[in-house]
């Protein structure tokens, strides 16, 4: 069946980056795309970005510039980085498959907590 | 950025009432491209209605949704202790996607 998790370091401190790994299965990263999602501590979810099948991205414009998706197709590995992380940057950390005919994320991983701080 | 408003917010409900809550949009969306999520506390969102009013796998038939343009909504014709979450829209009409602030749907 099809299933994504993710891992990641837990515990950051601020300014440093950050790397986490969604790792999926039941499905190949050739065919489908996964998102990235946030969502803070009692907040709402937030998207971050996409990695399409083919290998393209999309962010979202208000963190482009700290955030970077890439994949390993053969591990069934995708990666998100970020850097120079806040302490507003404390959330839980998502990937879902994309279903790219009607936009939605139709499977989520269990999420991994990121805290920034000190 | 297409924005989404939910209402209410937090809504209460008893067992075998009937309960809506809404989504607006700030711009027209495609009703292929409005979705509804459901989380539970502690638990990653499970994707509950796509493309406005298809019912997901063993989503619950007392479930629908409806709307068009810029205004959705979700019902549940009589609510089950099981239905209590947070109901969140989602909505691509271009990027970014974008999430509702939720509704937290609370059983008395």
């Amino acid at each position: 069946q099809v299933q994504l998790k993710e891992s990641g370091p837990g515990l950051v401190a601020p300014s440093q980056s950050l790397s986490i790994t969604c790792t999926v299965s039941g499905f190949s990263l050739t065919s489908y795309g996964v998102h990235w999602v946030r969502q803070p501590p009692g907040k709402g979810l937030e998207w971050l970005g996409v990695i399409w099948a083919g290998g393209s991205t999309n962010y979202n414009s208000a963190l482009m510039s700290r955030l970077s998706i890439s994949k390993d197709n053969s591990k069934s590995q995708v990666f998100l980085k970020m850097n120079s992380l806040q302490t507003d940057d404390t959330a839980m950390y998502y990937c879902a498959r994309g279903e790219i005919t009607k936009r939605d994320f139709d499977y989520w991983g269990q999420g991994t907590t990121l805290t920034v701080s000190s | 950025e297409n924005v989404l408003t939910q209402s209410p917010a937090i809504m209460s409900a008893s067992p075998g009432e009937k309960v809506t809550m809404t989504c607006r949009a700030s711009s027209s969306v495609s009703s292929s491209y409005l979705h509804w999520y459901q989380q539970k506390s502690g638990a990653s969102p499970k994707l509950w209605i796509y493309s406005t009013s298809n019912l997901a796998s063993g989503v619950p038939a007392r479930f629908s949704g409806s709307g068009s343009g810029t205004s959705y909504s979700l019902t549940i014709s009589s609510v089950e202790a099981e239905d209590a979450a947070t109901y969140y829209c989602q909505q691509y009409s271009g990027y970014p996607w974008t999430f509702g602030g939720g509704t937290k749907l609370e059983i008395k």
